[in-house]
């Protein structure tokens, strides 16, 4: 079965600084892509990056980078330079490349203080 | 065309009583999908469209729930006979599939926030 697993309910972070969200996923397919959302307490989903099972280089978006490690089956966001605005859920996703049901993890609250 | 929307944005309804989303895509895309969204918790899938065929269905979806997008154009999610389980967020999202058959980034609707009392 297919899963993602966040451990961090809830994540502090200064402003300016960088801050690492973990997720692992469990899946036997051999493509798949992966997922992080941002979901602000207003509600919507923001998409922020995208990292395919099959790059090599881990994937970058301005201040967001992925930590792809496949062998760990891990793929953590990195937020660099954090700023207030950066307050908010923040999910991990995977979706198989047979197949469209794409999973979610339970998500993480980052609080980013002044 | 700005994004996704969805419509109503807030449901509140009697138990028993059956509700109707509306979602409305980007107009190019043609994958649609049906996620719900409980407090706390990520968004659960519950269905997927390619243009008008419904491809997948998570066993979430229950025979109260259907879906349908004619014309592979607006999608409609319908829960009939509804429960106090059923109060959550419903959110819609859209993607364009590419040459490779694999879609990345989904972007998501506001939601349609289902209270039922």
């Amino acid at each position: 079965a297919q899963k993602i697993t966040q451990t961090q309910p809830g994540m502090f972070v200064q402003e300016k600084e960088a801050v690492t969200l973990d997720c692992t996923y469990d899946t036997s397919d051999q493509s798949y892509g992966l997922f992080w959302y941002k979901q602000p307490s207003s509600g919507e989903m923001i998409f922020l990056i995208y990292q395919g099972s099959y790059d090599e280089q881990n994937a970058t978006e301005g201040r967001y980078s992925l930590n792809f490690q496949k062998a760990r089956k891990s793929a953590n966001l990195v937020i660099s330079a954090s700023q207030l605005g950066d307050s908010a859920m923040y999910f991990c996703a995977m979706s198989p490349r047979r197949g469209f049901k794409t999973i979610f993890g339970a998500g993480t609250r980052l609080f980013v203080k002044a | 065309d700005t994004g996704v929307s969805q419509n109503p944005r807030h449901k509140i309804t009697k138990r028993g009583q059956n509700v109707t989303f509306r979602c409305d895509p980007i107009s190019e895309h043609n994958r649609l999908y049906w996620y719900r969204q409980t407090l706390g918790q990520g968004p659960e899938f519950l269905t997927y469209f390619q243009n008008e065929a419904q491809l997948e269905k998570s066993r979430l979806l229950s025979d109260r729930f259907s879906a349908e997008r004619p014309k592979g154009s607006f999608s409609t999610l319908e829960i009939q006979r509804t429960e106090q389980g059923d109060s959550a967020m419903y959110l819609c999202a859209s993607s364009q599939v590419t040459g490779t058959g694999y879609d990345y980034e989904q972007y998501f609707g506001p939601g349609t926030r289902l209270t039922v009392t």
